[in-house]
């Protein structure tokens, strides 16, 4: 079974703070995803990447940044917390050429954010 | 914007009944489609990929229709556990603009009652 571990199950930070969110696959995927969920408007896709080193934006990649350095961890990065990034951060991962992304997510249990 | 529509329910559902629901994608360039089923406060697991011929994975079955462009989702004899929000996904060619070709629809939730 593919296993998506997130760092961390619950984090509270303060406004202004960086904060890091890491994710490790084991399952050698191509593609690795971060993802925020917010009641009511559902999954949001904040960056991917699909090899080592590139990224492409998502819908709402703003006030965060990614690195991928290594093919099996990609982290999130709140370069300055606000309260609006309080969320569930859902990381995901899948295998597959960059072109076709056809294969299923399989998803990280999620971290989840308050910044107070 | 390429989207993808679930009516988000809730369906109150009485436990042994049959329950079905769809999901609506507008780019028609969309290559596979899969439903997810999540729980409260617990990540997304898929439940089942959808294929052009349909597919059948014990009491749930999933069907595509590419020329009305919606894929459902039938829960036969539905029990308490089944109880969830249900997300389509669907995705497309990635054009290498932006994530167009990853898209959620926000989720069909379902109860299963008693």
């Amino acid at each position: 079974d593919v296993k998506v571990t997130q760092s961390s199950r619950y984090l509270v930070k303060r406004t202004g703070e960086k904060v890091f969110l890491e994710c490790v696959q084991d399952m050698d995927h191509e593609n690795m995803f971060w993802y925020r969920q917010d009641p009511g408007l559902g999954l949001r896709l904040i960056y991917f990447s699909y090899d080592v080193k590139m990224k492409e934006k998502g819908d709402i990649p703003e006030g965060y940044s990614v690195s991928r350095e290594k093919k099996e961890r990609f982290s999130l990065i709140l370069e300055s917390a606000s309260t609006n990034q309080t969320s569930m951060y859902l990381c995901a991962s899948s295998e597959g050429q960059s072109f076709f992304l056809n294969s299923p997510l399989h998803f990280g249990n999620g971290t989840r954010l308050t910044v107070t | 914007r390429k989207e993808v529509e679930q009516d988000p329910g809730p369906f109150n559902v009485p436990e042994g009944a049959t329950v079905a629901f769809n999901c609506t994608y507008s780019n028609s360039a969309s290559q596979s489609f899969f439903w997810y089923r999540q729980d409260c406060r617990k990540e997304p697991k898929l439940l089942m990929s959808v294929y052009s011929s349909g597919n059948e994975d014990g009491r749930f079955t999933a069907q595509l229709n590419r020329a009305s462009q919606y894929i459902s989702l039938l829960i036969r004899d539905s029990k308490l556990s089944d109880s969830a929000t249900y997300l389509c996904v669907v995705n497309g060619m990635y054009s290498g603009g932006g994530a167009d070709g990853l898209t959620f629809g926000k989720g069909t939730h379902l109860i299963i009652q008693p």
